[in-house]
């Protein structure tokens, strides 16, 4: 069975330091792997995709995530956090069914 | 402006009170999916439709139904409403399920 696990509740950041937030899966298949964020009584924003090909994939606002397929990682990263960053974040994983499998959540707080 | 509309926003009922939550999108999506938000579970699929008049269990599909008349429609009725029901609820569609989804702002229901 798929599943996806973030095993930080949260991570703090100051701001303009480099941020990773982590993400392992298990699949039987291809994995198909997204991040998404949270912010306050909003719904979930996607952020990007990896699908197949080039193992760092690029997103949106600044952020990118990198496939390792044998430690069944796709860690989410940015160079410079900002206070703006402070949300909750998704990671999701499908594998050759129709059913996507969303992470418990990491919640980033960047502090000035 | 592409998005998924989600009414009402918050409900305060009670338990055995039949109620509905509706979904919209006006994107031409193929695939709609409706999911339940709890502190410390992240998101859990409850059902899902891959298209017109074909939907299928997600993860936590007990209690609730859904139906698939339309392409744009896809409502979440829950018979007989229990607190154990108490969540943030939202609906999400997209062009296939590898593609990224896109989010309603959710509904906050409170069973009481």
């Amino acid at each position: 069975a798929q599943s996806v696990a973030q095993p930080e509740d949260q991570v703090n950041v100051a701001e303009g330091n480099p941020l990773t937030v982590k993400c392992t899966y298990s699949v039987s298949g291809n994995p198909y792997l997204f991040w998404y964020v949270q912010y306050p009584n909003r719904g979930l924003q996607f952020l990007l995709k990896y699908i197949t090909g080039d193992n760092l994939v690029k997103g949106s606002y600044g952020f990118e995530a990198e496939f390792n397929k044998s430690q069944t990682s796709f860690h989410l990263k940015k160079p410079s956090a900002l206070v703006s960053d402070s949300a909750l974040y998704f990671c999701a994983v499908r594998d050759d069914t129709d059913k996507l499998i969303f992470g418990t959540g990491t919640r980033l707080q960047v502090f000035p | 402006e592409a998005q998924v509309t989600q009414n009402p926003r918050y409900l305060i009922t009670v338990t055995g009170k039949k109620l509905t939550v509706t979904c919209s999108q006006n994107m031409n999506h193929e695939y709609m999916s409706w999911y339940r938000q709890d502190p410390g579970l992240g998101l859990r699929q409850i059902y899902y439709s891959m298209n017109v008049e074909v939907t299928d269990k997600g993860d936590v599909p007990e209690g609730y139904k859904v139906s698939r008349k339309e392409k744009r429609n896809f409502p979440l009725i829950l018979e007989s409403p229990s607190p154990n029901q108490t969540s943030l609820y939202f609906c999400a569609s997209s062009l296939s399920l590898n593609q990224p989804q896109h989010f309603g702002d959710g509904t906050r229901l409170s069973i009481l």
